[in-house]
This record gives C-alpha cells, sequence and structure tokens, in this order.
C-alpha cells in the first residue's frame, strides 16, 4: 500500500493564482483531513471530511475550498492565493470502526507552497 | 478539547531513555491522552495512546498519573531517528457530530538526541 499521497510535493504561485492540491489514499478510510503548518508551529486543520460527497470546516477554512467526490481522494483548492497561504500542508486519513477503538491518522508527506 | 503543556524542547542521550512530560490539568472523565511526532520534513506519525491505564507498544510507553493531570511518554532506548518534534493531545475518542478525528495540535516538544 502507498498509504497517503499527495500531489504536487513542491509548488510556486504567485498572488492571485489558483491550485489544487491532491490528496490520495489507499486504505479504503472513511475520514481525510488537510492541515497546514507554518514555521515554527503545529498543524492547524483547514478541512476535514467524514465521507465521500461531505466536507466540513476546520480552524482555519477562510481561503480554501475542498471537494470529496471519491472516497480516496480529497481535494483543497486555494482560488486566489495569498502570501499568507504560504506554507506546508498535510493530508491525512482516518477509519472509523465505533466502539472503543482508536484509529490513528496516517498522515501523506506534505506540499510546500510558497505564494509570492 | 483540553490544553495541554509541553517543555519546548529536549536532549537525550543515544541508547538512553527519553521521558517527556506533558501535563493536561482540564482533562475530563472521557479524554484521552494521544503522542504524535513529526520528523523534520515528515508528516506527523502516531505513537500511542491512554486513557487512565499505563499503556506499552513497539515504540514507547505512555505513563499517566493517577489523577490523570499529566502524563510522560517514554522512549526506552532513543536513537538518532527519534529526533523529532513531540506532540500531546487530549481529546474525547470518538467527538460527536463533526469534529470526528479532529486533532489540534499544540507546538510540542523538540527531542534532540546526542550520538
Amino acid at each position: 500500500n502507498a498509504g497517503v499521497t499527495q500531489t504536487p510535493k513542491f509548488r510556486v504561485l504567485k498572488t492571485g493564482q489558483s491550485m489544487t492540491l491532491l490528496c490520495a489514499q489507499d486504505m479504503n478510510h472513511e475520514y481525510m483531513y488537510w492541515y497546514r503548518q507554518d514555521p515554527g508551529m503545529g498543524l492547524r486543520l483547514i478541512h476535514y471530511s467524514v465521507g465521500e460527497g461531505t466536507t466540513a470546516k476546520g480552524e482555519v477554512p477562510d481561503g480554501y475550498n475542498v471537494s470529496r467526490l471519491k472516497k480516496q481522494n480529497f481535494l483543497l483548492g486555494l482560488e486566489s492565493a495569498a502570501p499568507s497561504q504560504t506554507s506546508v500542508y498535510f493530508c491525512a486519513s482516518s477509519s472509523f470502526s465505533g466502539g472503543s477503538s482508536y484509529n490513528e491518522q496516517f498522515f501523506g508527506p506534505g506540499t510546500r507552497l510558497t505564494v509570492l | 478539547d483540553a490544553k495541554t503543556t509541553q517543555p519546548p524542547s529536549m536532549d537525550c542521550a543515544e541508547g538512553r531513555a527519553a521521558n517527556l512530560p506533558c501535563n493536561h490539568s482540564t482533562i475530563s472523565g472521557n479524554e484521552y491522552v494521544y503522542w504524535y511526532r513529526q520528523i523534520h520534513s515528515q508528516g506527523p506519525q502516531y505513537i500511542i495512546h491512554g486513557l487512565k491505564n499505563n499503556e506499552t507498544n513497539e515504540m514507547a510507553s505512555l505513563i499517566i498519573t493517577e489523577d490523570r493531570k499529566s502524563s510522560t511518554l517514554i522512549l526506552p532506548h532513543a536513537t538518532l531517528r527519534d529526533t523529532a518534534v513531540y506532540y500531546c493531545i487530549v481529546r474525547v475518542l470518538h467527538a460527536g457530530g463533526t469534529s470526528y478525528g479532529k486533532l489540534t495540535f499544540g507546538q510540542g516538544t523538540i527531542l534532540t538526541v546526542h550520538p
């Protein structure tokens, strides 16, 4: 299994440009998440999804949109990039089995985005 | 979710035990303690979690005090590859509504393992 993969690994944008980050997981997980990590900071949740066709806002959703058209993919879009969105973006996924078990989050390798 | 406090950095000699503390004095009865780590430039990795009993797995041990207000992650024989940022997170096992699985990361503890 490849686990969680992210495309692209690096990207440089100019202010106002748009782009889409792709996250894919091959573990049949129900839940998927997008986080951003700024230098010296912990991760902050942007958006997440509890299943195909559903998405929800996290802590810092402004300036981002997401879609989960297929269970294995979770897309993060920036419609008009701003320098404040320069960050490392991590995608994660987890399963849910209910009861008292914990299903850990598996993280991708990250996408390093610079907005000039 | 309860707030956690961790020292910003710690050092450890290779081969020795690394003991990373976490304070969570406002933890609720149904909240668990989770530990993740993030090796430089990689995504975080789950280590261990627990409610009130001590836990051990192939990576580490988790010691939770009886009053549950603090805990310690123990890496029994630290190696250079254990150099990372370690995050202590407190949250319920399964939150209701739309917050399933959400993890709140603080700034963590930077553990540096020296040869």
